[in-house]
């Protein structure tokens, strides 16, 4: 079955360095979308990639789909103690119904 | 507040009983998804309502397990015999849309089987 891996597992840094996560899936997708769950509440969504190569930005947050559709990543420039929580890729495999999520990266801010 | 909830927030049972949650989506959302999320993990996916019809289910998910969204509104998750591999937050999503779904997710039910 289709599986999807994040890197790293865990992330600590000091407010106002950047971060990154990176996303692979054993399978080409359709498009890719990224979730922020805060601890203790639920995934929250945040953006969906759809083609090949796609860049998108949310303020300090840039997303990107990878060429072959099979890899992403979340970058964040300047974190701030509000950036904390996992960040989950999460993606779906054509004419698919379910969506399949990543394993996660944690990350922690400290001042 | 997305607003999707769920019912109850908190569940502890006997190993054994049967537990039954509850989910009321966003009312124009027609997609319906159940998941089930441990410490350290994402969510997995349980299972798909489309309206009132279930669509796809999870080969993981085994037969004590069963999922039901009558009239296309609310739905229900029962899980039969609990064991205590079962402890975990089960989460449920709504979504519309035509091309991709963007998932809205309720807070979820803790489940804790002793």
């Amino acid at each position: 079955g289709q599986q999807v891996m994040q890197i790293p597992q865990y992330q600590h840094v000091q407010e106002g360095e950047d971060f990154t996560t990176y996303c692979n899936s054993s399978t080409t997708l359709s498009n890719i979308q990224w979730y922020k769950q805060r601890p203790g509440g639920h995934p929250v969504f945040l953006i969906q990639l759809v083609k090949s190569g796609e860049v998108k930005k949310q303020k300090r947050l840039t997303f990107q789909f990878g060429e072959a559709k099979k890899n992403s990543s979340l970058h964040i420039t300047a974190t701030q103690t509000t950036d904390v929580g996992t960040y989950f890729c999460a993606g779906w495999a054509g004419g698919g119904n379910k969506l399949t999520f990543g394993t996660g990266t944690q990350l922690k801010v400290e001042l | 507040d997305t607003g999707v909830s769920q019912n109850p927030r908190h569940k502890i049972t006997k190993r054994g009983q049967n537990v039954t949650f509850r989910c009321d989506p966003i009312s124009e959302h027609n997609r319906l998804y159940w998941y089930r999320q441990t410490l350290g993990q994402g969510p997995e996916f349980l299972t798909y309502f489309q309206n009132e019809a279930q669509l796809e289910k999870s080969r993981l998910l085994s037969d004590r397990f069963s999922a039901e969204r009558p009239k296309g509104s609310f739905s229900t998750l029962e899980i039969q015999r609990t064991e205590q591999g079962d402890s975990a937050m089960y989460l449920c999503a709504s979504a519309v849309g035509t091309v991709a779904y963007e998932q809205y997710f309720g807070p979820g039910t803790r489940l804790t089987v002793t």
